[in-house]
């Protein structure tokens, strides 16, 4: 247990329906980062966030993505509008001040 | 960019050793770290490399060479619980990880 928990944990919704996701970080962590992982590849950068701010979004980050952490805790990732290119795992991490990422369990995404 | 190369699948038999190559490619460097990932689960840490040299923690290894862009993460007396998703991942500095595909190690009987 890393201390990081993601829910919900899988979510199966059809086509063109919004999705979100939430992540709950290490209290005393003030970055978190969020990471796509489709099948067969490492997890690819999605945006952090340092406290409440955003501070960088990967051009993977379309329009239909959002993410906010509103008081520098807990964290959403909102996908509007889902396409079948959407499913994926998508991870939650939070590391300390420097050092290895803590990942939580992930949620997976399957749009039909 | 950020290029990150490691092969994707290896085979080895129970109690044997394997060595997993990365390579790298990166605007920065500040550490090269090494990711343990069961099917369906999240990765887990596994070891930390920033200066050249081996480092050891039980049965697993990691070795860096900043000069050659070169780590190895090297398994030793594998265990059937071994078999999983390996990953190299490198912390160029901006504050994100930059991880390879993985390779996928089977530990047959």
């Amino acid at each position: 247990d890393t201390g990081v928990s993601q829910n919900p944990r899988h979510k199966i919704t059809k086509r063109g329906q919004n999705v979100t996701f939430r992540c709950d970080p290490i209290s005393e962590h003030n970055r978190l980062y969020w990471y796509r992982q489709t099948l067969g590849q490492g997890p690819e950068f999605l945006t952090y966030f340092q406290n409440e701010a955003q501070l960088e979004k990967s051009r993977l980050l379309s329009d239909r993505f959002s993410a906010e952490r509103p008081k520098g805790s807990f964290s959403t990732l909102e996908i509007q509008r889902t396409e079948q290119g959407d499913s994926a795992m998508y991870l939650c991490a939070s590391p300390p001040k420097s050092g290895e990422l803590f990942f939580g369990e992930g949620s997976r995404l399957t749009v039909l | 960019g950020q290029n990150i190369d490691q092969p994707t699948e290896m085979t080895a038999t129970e109690g044997a050793i394997v060595q997993i190559n990365c390579t790298y490619q990166t605007s920065g460097f500040n550490g090269l770290f090494w990711y343990q990932q069961h099917a369906g689960e999240a990765p887990t840490f596994l070891s930390y490399n920033v200066l050249d040299g081996l480092e050891e923690k039980g049965r697993f290894s990691s070795f860096l060479s900043r000069s050659k862009g070169y780590s190895y993460l090297l398994l030793k007396e594998l265990q059937m619980k071994d078999s999983a998703s390996y990953l190299c991942a490198v912390f160029p500095g901006d504050y994100k990880l930059s991880f390879g595909a993985g390779t996928t190690v089977t530990v047959r009987a």
